[in-house]
């Protein structure tokens, strides 16, 4: 079946900080990947996301890469801001079906 | 564009009693989902809806169900509320296969 496997949070990081958090799937076919952050009280925003094999997708400094030989999906970030924290949600999608959720990273950054 | 619409933003229903959610797509996108977000299950698919037609259905009870109209807006009802039922009820639309969703802001129902 399709899974998503993520890093287990919280993380708490200090401002300007690296920041990678582990996401691996299962796929029976070759999904897409996303990642979605969710704020406190929100719905979930698209951050970033890869539709192919060594795709790299990126925003607002977040960068992942498809990684098929390791069937990874790894969200990164070369210095983090207090305003990124959040929970970070990895996904996969096989075309048409629903969306495979990993169960979510919590991020802190403190000043 | 406007979003993903989702109304009400909040709900406080009583233990058997039956809700109904509402969900307005972004305008072309004719697929609907929706999911469960609880702090011990996480992100759990509910159903997608597609012109109309359920396509597929998650590991939900019969209490659960959905539509969607012609103009592509979609509904979810919960019968016979119960109290594992409170829970962020988020709502997706995407325009096709391989494509992104864009969620909706939920609607968070306490079931009481």
């Amino acid at each position: 079946g399709n899974s998503v496997t993520q890093m287990e949070g919280p993380v708490t990081l200090s401002e300007e900080a690296f920041l990678t958090i582990n996401c691996t799937y299962t796929a029976t076919g070759y999904p897409s990947l996303f990642w979605y952050v969710q704020y406190p009280g929100e719905g979930l925003q698209l951050l970033l996301k890869a539709t192919k094999a060594d795709d790299k997708g990126s925003n607002k400094g977040f960068e992942a890469t498809y990684r098929k030989e390791t069937t990874s999906f790894h969200l990164e970030k070369g210095s983090v801001q207090v305003s990124d924290s959040a929970v970070y949600f990895c996904a996969l999608s096989m075309s048409v079906d629903q969306f495979y959720f990993g169960t979510g990273t919590s991020l802190t950054v403190i000043p | 564009k406007a979003g993903v619409t989702q109304t009400p933003r909040y709900l406080i229903k009583t233990r058997g009693q039956q809700v109904t959610l509402s969900c307005s797509p972004i305008s072309g996108h004719r697929s609907v989902s929706w999911y469960q977000q609880t702090p011990g299950q996480g992100l759990q698919f509910l159903f997608e809806y597609f012109s109309e037609t359920q396509r597929n259905k998650g590991n939900f009870p019969g209490r659960f169900s959905g539509r969607q109209f012609s103009n592509s807006r979609s509904e979810m009802n919960v019968s016979t509320l119960e109290l594992g039922d409170s829970a962020l009820y988020l709502c997706a639309s995407r325009e096709g296969a391989h494509t992104e969703a864009f969620f909706g802001q939920g609607t968070r129902l306490t079931v009481v």
